[in-house]
This record gives structure tokens, sequence and C-alpha cells, in this order.
């Protein structure tokens, strides 16, 4: 069965520092999400893209994050300048229009660790 | 915030039926209702959903109560693999957001 692929899978970053998660999606998928989960809390929504523009974000998201597709498979998060706060897991996930109902097809995330 | 309540934690015997309730009431007509699954901090994994109608697939059951306020997962033969974060997510099932609370964490025992 096809997968939401992520790299890497930990990361650690000095605070301060830009970082890049980095997603694949399932290759038909047209709709593009982050998510992220600090340690011990609830998964929270962050951003969703579709045909190369956000189609929504949260309070979360602010201008230290930006996402793009930069090619016709890759689906990435940027965070400029990293706070110890932004330590959480990542995870990207994608839709397939054309499936009945649309459930989102997670990756297995990457673990930010800011220092 | 979620507009679902779960119970925080469930224990159930390896083999043994998992009932799993979720509680909805504020559930709108165009809101279907998902359940999703995080083993431990892998991503989400999608079970099944449901609007109206009880549902059945190849790894759960969901069972809607006739006023759509209330829903129950069931997993007919549970395993230690099924140990895990159960979330009840209502949704209108287009392509947005999820929203999730704190969900359930089922612990199967041997």
């Amino acid at each position: 069965e096809p997968e939401v692929t992520q790299t890497p899978s930990h990361q650690v970053t000095q605070m301060g520092q830009e970082v890049i998660l980095r997603c694949v999606p399932i290759s038909n998928h047209l709709y593009f999400y982050w998510y992220r989960q600090i340690l011990g809390q609830k998964v929270e929504f962050l951003v969703s893209f579709y045909n190369n523009e956000i189609s929504e974000k949260s309070e979360i998201f602010d201008d230290q994050f930006s996402v793009e597709r930069p090619d016709g498979s890759n689906f990435t998060l940027k965070i400029r300048s990293t706070k110890l706060e932004d330590s959480a897991m990542y995870f990207c996930a994608s839709i397939d229009p054309g499936q009945s109902l649309r459930p989102q097809h997670f990756g297995d995330g990457t673990r930010l660790s800011i220092l | 915030d979620a507009k679902t309540t779960q119970p925080t934690s469930m224990d159930c015997a390896e083999g043994r039926a998992a009932n799993l309730p979720c509680n909805h009431s504020t559930i709108s007509g165009n809101e279907y209702v998902y359940w999703y699954r995080q083993i431990h901090s892998q991503g989400p994994q999608y079970i099944i959903h449901g609007l109206k109608n009880n549902e059945t697939n190849e790894m759960a059951s969901l069972i809607i109560t006739e006023d759509r306020k209330s829903s129950t997962l069931i997993l007919p033969h549970a395993t230690l693999r099924d140990t895990a974060v159960y979330y009840c997510i209502v949704s209108p099932g287009n392509t947005g957001k999820l929203i999730f609370g704190q969900g359930t964490t089922l612990q199967v025992k041997p």
C-alpha cells in the first residue's frame, strides 16, 4: 500500500536555526497537511495546502512557518528561526480527493528537537 | 476544540472485543464520524468512518446511534498490536483539517 514518507525521522537543531522538514505524499494525492504533536499532548493542525497555495492555517502557523511544494513530489515545512517550544513530532498527511470521504493518510512523522 | 468526548483509557483482554465509546452530541447533519488510531508515536492511522448507518471493514465495526449523538468502535478480536490511542473525530468529510481530541488509550492485555 502506498505510504506518506517523511524525512528525517529525527532532527536536532539549535535554537534560532532554520529547519526544513520533508514529506513525500502519496503520488496521486492533491491535498496536503502538516500537523504537530508536542510530547504528551494532542495532535494539532498546522496548515493545509492545495493547488500550490495554503487553504487554511491555524494560529500556530505564524510568520516563522512556511510550506512549499518545490517539485511534483515533495512537500516541505520550513521553520525560519526555531524556538524551544517548536520541539514536537511533525506529521505530514495527504488526501486523494477521488477517494470516498477522503480519509487522511499520515506519515510516521519527524521528531524535531530544539536545543 | 474537539466536538467529541471519549473516555481517557480502557483495558481489554487479548482476543476479546474492544468497544470504544464516543459522544458527539453536537454533530451536524453533514458531519461524518471518523476513527483514527495512533500506535506509540507513529502517525495517526485511519480506521473507519460512517454517517448514520453501521459500518464494517477489515479492521473494525462502527455502530452509530439512531440520533447520531454517540457511536462505538468495535475491534472484534483485540490483539496486543491494537494497543494504541483511538481518536473519534467528526468532520464534514471534505478536504478540511482534522481536529483531534485526547482520544482513548486502549491497553490490550494478555
